[in-house]
């Protein structure tokens, strides 16, 4: 296993349109969490999964965003007509239910709206 | 709400100094874990502790030491003899009961971070 893949890596996009970003976690990990990070900012949750179930929607999260985990394999996330405000870095993290390990993040998925 | 308060910004020694993150985090919660990551330049968070909150006994792994204080609240972090490959963004985060459905249990409350950078 090679970790958590997030794709893709960069995404530039005018503002308006739809995004959609794909994370891959580890195969045993059962919860998978989505978080954005800005500059110079801790990571912010956004929401997770736990298998298929997403269980918990941040509540700073708008209308625009949603996420899935079908099969509770890996998830996407997309935004739907992109403010410039969500230009930022999309961390996806999964873990084991205990977590004993913490989280294991991907490398980010680093959006820019313009 | 669960609340991660990292106070130094920045951060800056020479190699071989020892230096201390401190983080100090707020919860209702009677069971909750305590977190540090790094963020190298690389962006990739890397996952360096775990403890609950019924383990105060502080923990060595080899130059890196966490003191966990529950009366105070804070959960520090020390590197003895720096060294510059330890450059980077260190985050304290915390999070509830892992093993149950409450709210704070999935994730977890990160603070902003704290950049530190090694000088040789």
């Amino acid at each position: 296993d090679t970790g958590v893949s997030q794709d893709p890596r960069h995404k530039i996009t005018k503002r308006g349109q739809n995004v959609t970003f794909r994370c891959d976690p580890i195969s045993e990990h059962n919860r998978l969490y989505w978080y954005r990070q800005t500059l110079g900012q801790g990571p912010e949750f956004l929401t997770y999964f736990q298998n298929e179930a997403q269980l918990e929607k941040s509540r700073l999260l708008s209308d625009r965003f949603s996420a899935e985990r079908p099969k509770g394999s890996f998830s996407t996330l997309e935004i739907q007509r992109t403010e410039q405000g969500d230009s930022a870095m999309y961390l996806c993290a999964s873990s084991d239910r205990q977590g004993a390990y913490g989280y294991t993040f991907g490398s980010g998925t680093r959006l820019t709206v313009v | 709400a669960q609340k991660v308060t990292q106070a130094q910004t920045e951060i800056s020694v020479v190699e071989k100094e020892d230096v201390t993150l401190d983080c100090v985090y707020e919860t209702r919660d009677t069971t909750y874990y305590l977190f540090w990551y790094k963020q190298p330049p690389s962006g990739e968070l890397v996952f360096l502790i775990r403890r609950n909150s019924f383990d105060e006994q502080n923990e060595i792994s080899g130059r890196y030491s966490w003191n966990f204080q529950k009366s105070t609240s804070s959960f520090n972090f020390t590197i003895t003899a720096s060294q510059v490959v330890d450059s980077a963004v260190y985050f304290c985060a915390l999070s509830g009961d892992l093993g149950s459905y409450n709210t704070n249990a999935g994730k977890s409350t990160f603070g902003d971070g704290t950049t530190l950078t090694v000088k040789p």
